[in-house]
């Protein structure tokens, strides 16, 4: 089963505008990741946020993390072409094994 | 270096058949898990295994087995086929067992099931 789903589930923006995709999930975590999964191949790990940690920077992407609220946010700034693609929020807890959501298909329109 | 490589690419199968998937992890990666990712949803975790061993398994049926080979490659065994096995098998590997822990993902076995 899903831990959780993103929002929203699909999302298209101009090239150069900024995107946001929400996560949220269901139960305590250890972390939560986000991943990148282009056309339905394998998928490549974007950034991981500690429970005890709020915000988290990489590049163009900012994650915030609100475990009172049990939901993330991913936030990829001046959006690029190559950026589409779908985006699924992980969680783990305890162990390895990755609880993913539903995912967020985003397309960068030029 | 090589990335987690998978095969086959794609695969086609009946009903009632079994099938075999490979998995070789990055150099010097003990840990291994698949995932089993159905046409628009999120990966679901099968299992999980590091130093040869099972750490973990998913919510899937005994048709499902998997094991871990010395040099840490792995297999996934699906007996007994039916049209819902039809997915993308997802491999990822990573340095040890235990979070937090980045895994690398293959690009996986397109399975279909007729």
């Amino acid at each position: 089963s899903q831990q959780g789903e993103e929002d929203p589930q699909a999302l298209s923006i101009q090239e150069g505008e900024n995107a946001t995709m929400n996560c949220s999930y269901k139960t305590s975590i250890n972390n939560l990741q986000w991943y990148r999964q282009n056309s339905g191949r394998g998928l490549v790990h974007l950034i991981l946020i500690r429970s005890n940690e709020r915000e988290k920077h990489s590049g163009r992407l900012r994650v915030t993390l609100d475990t009172s609220k049990k939901s993330s946010s991913l936030l990829i700034t001046a959006s690029r072409a190559a950026d589409t693609a779908s985006y699924f929020c992980a969680t783990s807890f305890g162990n390895e094994k990755l609880t993913f959501g539903t995912g967020t298909r985003l397309t960068i329109i030029p | 270096d090589a990335g987690v490589t998978q095969s086959p690419t794609h695969l086609i199968k009946t009903r009632g058949q079994h099938v075999t998937l490979r998995c070789s992890p990055i150099s010097g990666h003990k840990s291994v898990s698949w995932y089993q990712q159905v046409l628009g949803q999120g990966p679901q975790f099968i299992f999980q295994y590091y130093e040869k061993e099972e750490r973990g398994r998913g919510n899937f049926p005994d048709r499902f087995s998997a094991r871990q080979f010395p040099n840490y490659s792995s297999e996934l065994n699906v007996n007994a086929l039916l049209l819902g096995d039809s997915a993308l098998y997802l491999c990822a590997s990573s340095f040890k067992a235990g979070a937090p822990n980045i895994q690398y993902f293959g690009a996986g076995t397109r399975l279909s099931v007729l």
